[in-house]
């Protein structure tokens, strides 16, 4: 079975400085994807940055980066210099092959403090 | 950029009656989802539909539930007796592919059962 884990159920940050959410997973696929999605107060879930496990280079998008840890099945979001529009929550989600569906992690709230 | 749309944006209906939240994944993509979130938590995986059927489907979808793509282009989730806990945000998505493409999602339909 796949499970996402993320351990953080808020964090906080201060505008124009660096935050990571945790997220870690478990599949016994070696073919899977991994994703983080915002959803702001709008409520509509936004992809953020989507990572292959088959390569080992981090995925990165502008403000946004992953560490990802295939070994240790950890993929954390970073945020560089974090604005007030980045305040959502950021679900961390995995898709494998084999199956149709994506899993979700139960999601990080994040506030940016002015 | 194309993306997916979901109808109504909120749907109010009394326990017992029955609702078909409806949605437009985006043209060229091949596998359609739902979704649930309840009280903006976690985000809740119900079915998955490719080539005109059920792909993989949850413990949530019961036989209560239903999908349908009934033309080219509109994918639509039934509930045929509505309970009280069915009250959540119902997302639709689509992707190109599995595992691998992102999920794109619409805005949601906030179901409210009274």
């Amino acid at each position: 079975a796949q499970t996402v884990t993320q351990s953080q159920p808020e964090m906080s940050v201060q505008e124009a400085e660096t935050v990571t959410l945790s997220c870690t997973y478990d599949t016994s696929e070696s073919d899977y994807y991994l994703f983080w999605y915002k959803q702001p107060p709008s409520r509509q879930m936004i992809l953020v940055i989507r990572q292959e496990a088959y390569k080992q280079q981090n995925a990165t998008e502008n403000r946004f980066s992953v560490n990802f840890q295939k070994a240790a099945k950890s993929f954390s979001l970073k945020i560089s210099d974090s604005q007030l529009g980045d305040a959502a929550m950021y679900f961390c989600a995995l898709g494998t092959s084999g199956t149709y569906k994506y899993i979700f992690g139960t999601g990080t709230r994040l506030k940016v403090l002015a | 950029e194309p993306e997916v749309t979901q109808t109504p944006s909120h749907q109010v209906t009394q326990m017992g009656q029955e609702v078909i939240l409806r949605c437009v994944p985006i043209s060229n993509h091949l596998y359609f989802y739902w979704y649930r979130q309840i009280l903006g938590q976690k985000v809740e995986f119900l079915v998955s539909f490719y080539n005109n059927e059920i792909s993989e489907k949850s413990e949530i979808f019961d036989d209560q539930f239903s999908v349908e793509r009934p033309d080219g282009s509109n994918f639509t989730l039934k509930i045929r007796s509505t309970k009280l806990e069915d009250s959540a945000m119902y997302f639709c998505a689509s992707s190109e592919a599995v595992p691998g493409s992102p999920l794109h999602f619409g805005n949601g339909t906030r179901l409210t059962v009274t």
